[in-house]
């Protein structure tokens, strides 16, 4: 079973919807982080989350918010999605290592028409 | 803010040799990576280096860090088409944030 999971793996909406997606981890990791990929762009921060307790913001903030229910879940809500939040989305998660390698989940295709 | 640069494309024979570049402006980088994401896939990290490392050896992959230019670059050594992906360089710096800033990826395509 996959370490990093991720539901729904693709969703089509409209605009003006809210979606949530979900990410649960088996890795025990305290760490845990949401990014979106765009063509040509990379990956971009949206939130992230140390332990249960702390929430930061990453650099794209702006029209998303998180629920860090436990320890092994970390979810990302669009509450009014808009056309521009069409993206690829991902999970990852990283322990306290001092390498701070991060494990990524398999994505979600999300396209807001 | 940090910033991470890579060229969007690299096309290779395979057999040959792959070198792919990358950027950075964080002078307080601690560690940097290349992480690799096949089609459909989310990322893997391929390798690592610690920045007071010149050089990283593992298998086909050669991580080399020049600091004082802020590059950074991988090497595959006799690319096969199953390297065909895109490859991420990333970054993080001992700040406290400790998350990744990534570079927007570089396609490689191997011709067979």
């Amino acid at each position: 079973d996959a370490d990093v999971t991720q539901t729904p793996r693709n969703r089509i909406t409209k605009t003006g919807k809210r979606i949530m997606l979900e990410c649960s981890q088996t890795k025990g990791h305290d760490r845990m982080y949401w990014y979106r990929q765009d063509p040509g762009l990379g990956l971009q921060l949206i939130y992230y989350s140390f332990d249960v307790k702390d929430i930061n913001k990453g650099e794209i903030s702006d029209g998303y918010s998180v629920s860090r229910q436990a320890q092994a879940k970390f979810s990302l809500s669009l509450e009014s999605a808009i056309p521009n939040q069409t993206a690829l989305y991902f999970c990852a998660t990283s322990d306290r290592s001092a390498t701070d390698e991060q494990f990524f989940g398999p994505g979600t295709r999300l396209t807001v028409l | 803010g940090e910033d991470v640069e890579q060229s969007l494309f690299l096309s290779v024979r395979e057999g040959d040799s792959s070198v792919i570049n990358c950027t950075y402006t964080d002078s307080s980088s601690t560690y940097l990576y290349w992480y690799k994401q096949e089609p459909g896939a989310g990322l893997q990290l391929l390798t690592y280096i610690f920045s007071n490392m010149d050089m990283k050896q593992d298998q086909r992959l050669t991580v080399l860090l020049n600091k004082k230019d802020k590059h950074l670059s991988l090497r595959i050594a006799d690319t096969q088409t199953g390297d065909s992906a895109i490859y991420f360089c990333a970054e993080t710096s001992d700040t406290g944030r400790r998350a990744l800033t990534f570079g927007s990826g570089t396609r490689l395509q191997v011709q067979p």
